[in-house]
């Protein structure tokens, strides 16, 4: 069965501090990762990975694929209160776009 | 660009009424949309996969009867709760893509759904 594992479940840290979210995947025939925000309804798409070692990187946000060791971190540096938000992660297998969500990291930033 | 609609947003209904959720998409033709369950703190759950005039695919454990989802255009897929009870009460949220947008999905805005 497959499954996308991400910790930890929920962190609170300070406006300023860096923070790296992971995910682990099992998901047959894996063919990509993807990152979402949620913040209060409809997850916005941040990344999709699809090529190991190669880092993409969108302002403060910034995310990487090991496709050998089954994961993926999300990295935030500098963070703001409006990083608040659930942050999820997604595996698709080879065939269909069928996305396996991860339980999320629910992410509080404190000014 | 890729802008999903999910209408209403909110809805309260009484046990054994039936509530129907539309989901649209404003700006692309959605080949295939799906439609996931969420619960408070929780991630979303696949309940189904629908392609245009065909029938959806429905995730083990989900009730086709109980949740009927119609996808009757491009743009527009639908999914009704029958006879719903407070134990249905929950997010439910869309998304759709389109050819070349793979396995990237845009979500709506979801729906709030309480029954009381």
């Amino acid at each position: 069965e497959d499954k996308v594992v991400q910790s930890p479940l929920s962190l609170v840290v300070h406006e300023g501090d860096t923070v790296t979210l992971n995910c682990s995947y099992e998901v047959t025939n894996f063919r990509s990762l993807l990152w979402y925000k949620q913040e209060k309804k409809a997850p916005t798409f941040l990344f999709m990975l699809t090529s190991s070692g190669i880092e993409k990187k969108s302002g403060r946000l910034s995310s990487i694929l090991d496709k050998k060791e089954l994961f993926s971190i999300l990295n935030i540096t500098a963070t703001q209160t409006g990083d608040s938000a659930i942050y999820l992660c997604a595996g698709t297998p080879e065939y269909g776009n069928k996305l396996v969500f991860g339980a999320g990291t629910i992410l509080r930033v404190k000014s | 660009g890729a802008v999903v609609s999910q209408h209403p947003s909110w809805v309260i209904c009484k046990s054994g009424t039936s509530v129907k959720i539309e989901c649209r998409s404003l700006d692309f033709q959605a080949t295939t949309m799906f439609w996931y369950r969420q619960f408070p703190k929780q991630s979303l759950m696949l309940m189904a996969t629908s392609n245009e005039g065909s029938k959806a695919t429905y995730e083990q454990g989900v009730e086709k009867d109980k949740f009927l989802i119609n996808h009757a255009s491009l743009t527009l897929s639908t999914l009704t709760v029958t006879s719903a009870h407070p134990e249905d009460s929950s997010f439910y949220i869309c998304s759709a893509s389109y050819r070349e947008s793979g396995e990237k999905l845009f979500f709506g805005s979801g729906t709030q759904l309480s029954v009381l």
